[in-house]
């Protein structure tokens, strides 16, 4: 079946504006995660949705960051006004359930702030 | 400080040559430890996954071994391919439910 897809696949944007990033999760997975992969660095997690608990957001660097799940499928992952140091991979991956299980992750999104 | 240590940071071998990757870990109480190779620009794919009564795991010429007493773990490859260059992650879980550690990964690159 189809795997964990992401959108856009590369995004440019200005210091200042806000952008969207789009996961579509496995279907059936009923956690999703949301990383950020820096140039040379490991993997940090933002955030997590689990079914229809309350997510945790323990991982958002900043409240300019926010991230909402629909339906308990696509998800969307919003940072306001970027900055530089925003510039990033950033990563979602599902899972059937919690952490217990596999996660396949999808191919990310390059976020570059110019 | 991060709690899962992977060493060395960067290798590189040549083709049909064997390599191990380290990953020391202080992450408690101990749940799971995943490998994951990642190639440049895709997203980090299983090879590993192993529980705490788990000490070794294959998957063709992946071998990871695991230590739970000295917390630590090792990536065997076995006759390396120029497919095997990647960044090799080492992910250690705990029993909270989303509280999963990544290391830096090791970045391995198989010259011909």
């Amino acid at each position: 079946g189809a795997g964990v897809s992401q959108s856009p696949s590369n995004k440019v944007t200005e210091k200042g504006k806000d952008v969207e990033l789009r996961c579509d999760p496995i279907s059936g997975h009923t956690a999703l995660y949301w990383y950020r992969q820096s140039l040379g660095q490991g993997l940090e997690f933002l955030i997590y949705f689990q079914g229809n608990s309350a997510p945790d957001k323990s991982g958002l660097p900043s409240d300019r960051f926010s991230a909402e799940r629909t339906g308990g499928s696509v998800s969307t992952l919003t940072i306001q006004r970027t900055q530089q140091e925003d510039s990033a991979v950033y990563l979602c991956a599902s899972s059937r359930s919690g952490t217990a299980y596999e996660q396949y992750f999808g191919p990310g999104t390059r976020l570059t702030v110019t | 400080k991060n709690q899962v240590e992977q060493s060395p940071q960067s290798l590189i071998i040549l083709e049909g040559k064997n390599c191990t990757l380290q990953c020391n870990y202080t992450v408690s109480p101990f749940s799971n430890l995943r490998w994951y190779k990642q190639d440049t620009g895709r997203g980090p794919v299983s090879l590993t996954i192993m529980t705490f009564s788990e000490n070794t795991k294959s998957n063709g010429r992946y071998t990871a071994t695991l230590d739970a007493d000295t917390k630590q773990s090792s990536l065997h490859i076995t006759a390396s391919q120029l497919s095997d260059s990647a960044s090799y992650i080492c992910v250690v879980g705990t029993y909270n439910n989303n509280d999963m550690r990544f290391g830096a990964g090791t970045r391995l690159t198989v010259k011909p």
